[in-house]
């Protein structure tokens, strides 16, 4: 069946390093949508993407789609505590949406 | 801002009990979901609606069922809750198909 993979599972970044993480899918998607879980907290929509290559920044995020619409990565720049939590990628395909397991991501002061 | 609201924030609910759970969102968003989340299976889709009255089940909808009679409303049902539907629910709406989710600050259901 379809299947949304997200890799790293988790990573621990000194403050002020730069993070990526990457979703991958077993099928095409019509878009991708990244949330951002802080901990306790409940996951809130950054971004969508939907065309082929597309790139869009949100000050130090930087998220792209893939040219063949199946991977999809978001890179933070000089990591911040306040980046601290889980990232997800929600991909949509044939009407079928999925979320991948998420990147959870630590930053040390 | 859209507000999708959840009644409980914990909730402790014994073994073969029915619970309730309950969700308003006060955008006229059209879709509405459940999902739960537990350490290491991530999100997982239990229904799902797109309408008044309309649902559909998700990944996982066994021992659950909704109710949507009003637009702003999605209820969740265990019918007869177990331990192993000890969880975090998290509600979200959506005002179409190609929006993200606004999600709702979710109940974490203890069954004993």
């Amino acid at each position: 069946g379809q299947q949304v993979m997200q890799i790293p599972q988790y990573q621990h970044v000194q403050e002020g390093e730069d993070f990526t993480t990457y979703c991958n899918s077993s099928t095409t998607l019509s878009n991708i949508q990244w949330y951002k879980q802080r901990p306790g907290g409940h996951p809130v929509f950054l971004i969508q993407l939907v065309k082929s290559g597309e790139v869009k920044k949100q000050k130090r995020l930087t998220f792209q789609f893939g040219e063949a619409k199946k991977n999809s990565s978001l890179h933070i720049t000089a990591t911040q505590t306040t980046d601290v939590g889980t990232y997800f990628c929600r991909g949509t395909s044939y009407d079928k949406v999925i979320f991948g397991p998420g990147t959870s991501l630590s930053v040390i002061p | 801002d859209v507000k999708v609201t959840q009644s409980s924030r914990y909730l402790v609910k014994r073994t073969g009990e029915k619970v309730f759970l309950e969700c308003v969102q006060d955008m006229d968003h059209e879709n509405m979901f459940w999902y739960r989340q537990d350490p290491g299976l991530g999100l997982r889709l239990i229904y799902f609606s797109y309408d008044v009255k309309m649902k559909e089940k998700g990944d996982i909808p066994e021992g659950y069922s909704v109710s949507r009679e009003k637009k702003e409303r999605f209820s969740l049902i265990l019918e007869s809750a177990s331990t192993n539907q000890t969880s975090m629910y998290l509600c979200a709406s959506s005002l179409n198909q190609g929006r993200g989710y606004t999600f709702g600050s979710g109940t974490r259901l203890t069954v004993v």
